[in-house]
């Protein structure tokens, strides 16, 4: 069954801090990689995805993963963050019909 | 107005009653999802439902049922509401094309004493 582990449950960083928050998966179909980003009393949404090609893929907000194949790893990176920052972060690959299953989350708290 | 609109948004209730959530959407989409978001345990899948004439269980369907009343929207019940459904409920929809990028709705944070 695929999988997706998260290896950060909760990180507190300073502002201007780098974030580098783990995420791997067992899975041996075709490789759609995403993450998402909750917002304090917020809904999810798309930070980034990976469908194909570059494996380096940039998101919104100065995000970026890289997919590692080799690794199976979908590491989420942010060079300098910032307060507003300050959410949960989903990794999700494909699941049974190729549906999202979703890792267990990482709360991260940037405290200005 | 928001793509995906869920009623209620939070709502309380007492262990034995029914409770539906509802959710429309605008986006158009085709499939549509119901998942539950736990403290430590992430979303986990409930229902989904790919048209209108198709649902399907998903990885914690007990004690939850579902109606696609039309293409937008997408009901999920409690029949027997229990404490441990104390939950955030989200419903999201996608393409059938595409690599199912989810759009969510705002939640629906139900307790249940």
């Amino acid at each position: 069954a695929q999988s997706v582990s998260q290896h950060n449950h909760h990180v507190i960083l300073s502002e201007a801090a780098s974030l580098e928050l783990g995420c791997n998966y067992s899975y041996g179909g075709t490789v759609n990689l995403f993450w998402y980003v909750q917002y304090p009393g917020q809904h999810l949404q798309l930070l980034l995805k990976y469908f194909s090609g570059d494996p380096l893929v940039k998101g919104i907000k100065g995000f970026e993963a890289e997919f590692i194949k080799s690794k199976f790893s979908f590491n989420l990176r942010k060079p300098s963050v910032q307060w507003s920052d300050t959410a949960e972060y989903f990794c999700a690959v494909p699941g049974g019909s190729y549906i999202p299953t979703f890792g267990r989350g990482t709360s991260l708290i940037v405290h200005p | 107005d928001a793509d995906v609109t869920q009623t209620p948004r939070n709502r309380i209730t007492k262990t034995g009653k029914r409770i539906m959530l509802e959710c429309s959407q605008t986006k158009g989409h085709d499939r549509m999802y119901w998942y539950r978001q736990d403290p430590g345990l992430g979303l986990r899948l409930i229902y989904y439902s790919f048209d209108v004439k198709d649902i399907n269980k998903g990885e914690i369907s007990d004690g939850y049922s579902v109606s696609r009343q039309a293409q937008a929207k997408f009901s999920l019940s409690l029949e027997s509401a229990i404490p441990n459904q104390t939950a955030l409920y989200f419903c999201a929809t996608s393409t059938s094309s595409g690599a199912n990028v989810l759009t969510f709705g705002a939640g629906s944070r139900l307790t249940v004493l």
